[in-house]
């Protein structure tokens, strides 16, 4: 079946510009993820959805990061103004009810110049 | 809050060497742990997980891996490595019980398999 999907694959951004990341979760999976990963690093929690509700923001960097899932299924993740330090890739995973087993998606590359 | 150290950034290997790739986890509670591998330009793949039960865990590709309580470790292993196995190789802790779900990796080691 159909896995995780993220678009665009590849956005470059100016500094300053406001940047839109799509999710396309698995059919069916309850809850999803979005996690950052700068060069180098592991992939670092951002936020949680389970169906529509934001459950856990608590890994956003800023308030300049907002996410958001309104029907329980596509998820945007949405950054405003950006700064160069929020070029990283942007994994979006989900699961079905059981949060341990999550599916990743190719994940955006984000690169603000 | 939990975190994990994977000890190698990057491993090269001739093809049929053996592998092992160190990860150790604090916390202080049981954690439920994972493998996952990323091949060049691809996403990432869960390669095996460790629940409960019998500490050595096998997963996809003759990988394996050993949850040492003790030690808190969950070091991966392969006997005989192949150049398809060329891939950066995350390790990943959740905390057992209700209510957890995010995970927390290391920074991942890059294994290159020279033919």
């Amino acid at each position: 079946g159909a896995g995780v999907s993220q678009s665009p694959r590849y956005k470059v951004a100016k500094r300053g510009q406001d940047v839109a990341l799509r999710c396309d979760p698995i059919s069916g999976h309850v809850s999803l993820f979005w996690y950052q990963q700068a060069l180098g690093q592991g992939p670092e929690f951002l936020t949680y959805f389970q169906n529509e509700a934001q459950l856990d923001k608590s890994g956003l960097p800023s308030d300049r990061f907002f996410a958001e899932r309104p029907e329980g299924s596509v998820s945007t993740l949405k950054i405003q103004r950006t700064q160069q330090e929020d070029s990283a890739v942007y994994l979006c995973a989900s699961s079905s009810n059981r949060p341990y087993e999550q599916y990743f998606g190719p994940g955006t590359r984000l690169t603000v110049t | 809050a939990q975190s994990v150290s994977q000890h190698n950034h990057h491993v090269i290997l001739s093809e049929a060497a053996s592998l092992e790739l160190g990860c150790n986890y604090s916390y202080g509670g049981t954690v439920n742990l994972f493998w996952y591998v990323q091949y060049p330009g691809q996403h990432l793949q869960l390669l095996l997980k460790y629940f409960s039960g019998d500490p050595l865990v096998k997963g996809i590709k003759g990988f394996e891996a050993e949850f040492i309580k003790s030690k808190f470790s969950f070091n991966l292993r392969k006997p005989s490595v192949q150049w398809s196995d060329t891939a950066e190789y995350f390790c990943a802790v959740i905390p057992s019980g209700a209510g957890s779900y995010q995970l927390t990796f290391g920074k991942g080691t890059k294994l290159s398999v020279i033919p």
